[in-house]
């Protein structure tokens, strides 16, 4: 089945203590990003990736680090939680940037609590 | 993607009744996706469009491009309580998909 895996789905952490949600796709997908749900601000993308190796920045990157060194997986680390980053957190993947490859599939979806 | 705002923030409605959200933006709009997310779900695409002036349909639910390109509509027509759900609209750029803040449909039987 066409999916994104993201792991974990539930945390609870504290704050400075490093941790890592991993993404994974098996749609051979170049492009994948990350997301984050917050009530009344909607989706809003952290970092994303056009294809192995290439990395940039969405519209709220600070506190986070991704990487892409396989097509497949795309993890999002933040090295020092704070409770700001209290958070769902959604992966999300499309075949590319053209118009007919242009639809994302997110994962379930991570819901992180940073106490 | 260009900036898009999104109205209502919530709305409730009886069973039956219709539901319209819409999506506006100041700025010319290469196209525009339609995604619902159900409670405790994630966001699952409902629809893209491209051309000005684009009417699609699936099933109880009508999508639209307005002609300047700079507004889209989704209208559901006699709601049902499976129609639950947060609905938001998204632009896409080159290189990013950028989301409204979505409308929050709750449906009373």
């Amino acid at each position: 089945e066409a999916q994104v895996t993201q792991n974990p789905r539930y945390l609870i952490t504290v704050t400075g203590k490093k941790l890592t949600v991993t993404c994974s796709q098996n749609m051979n997908h170049e492009y994948m990003s990350w997301y984050r749900q917050d009530p009344g601000l909607g989706l809003r993308q952290i970092y994303y990736s056009m294809n192995v190796e290439v990395t940039d920045k969405g519209d709220v990157p600070e506190g986070y680090k991704v990487s892409r060194k396989e097509k497949r997986n795309f993890p999002l680390i933040l090295e020092s939680p704070s409770p700001n980053q209290t958070s769902l957190y959604f992966c999300a993947s499309k075949r590319g940037s053209s118009s007919g490859a242009n639809v994302l599939t997110f994962g379930a979806g991570s819901r992180l609590t940073v106490l | 993607g260009q900036q898009v705002m999104q109205i209502p923030q919530y709305q409730h409605v009886q069973e039956g009744e219709d539901f319209t959200t819409y999506c506006n933006s100041s700025t010319t709009l290469s196209n525009i996706q339609w995604y619902k997310q159900r409670p405790g779900g994630h966001p699952v695409f409902l629809i893209q469009l491209v051309k000005s002036g684009e009417v699609k349909k699936q099933k109880r639910l009508t999508f639209q491009f307005g002609e300047a390109k700079k507004n889209s509509s989704l209208h559901i027509t006699a709601t049902q309580t499976t129609d639950v759900g947060t609905y938001f609209c998204a632009s896409s750029g080159y290189s990013t998909l950028t989301f409204g803040k979505g409308t929050m449909l709750l449906v009373s039987p």
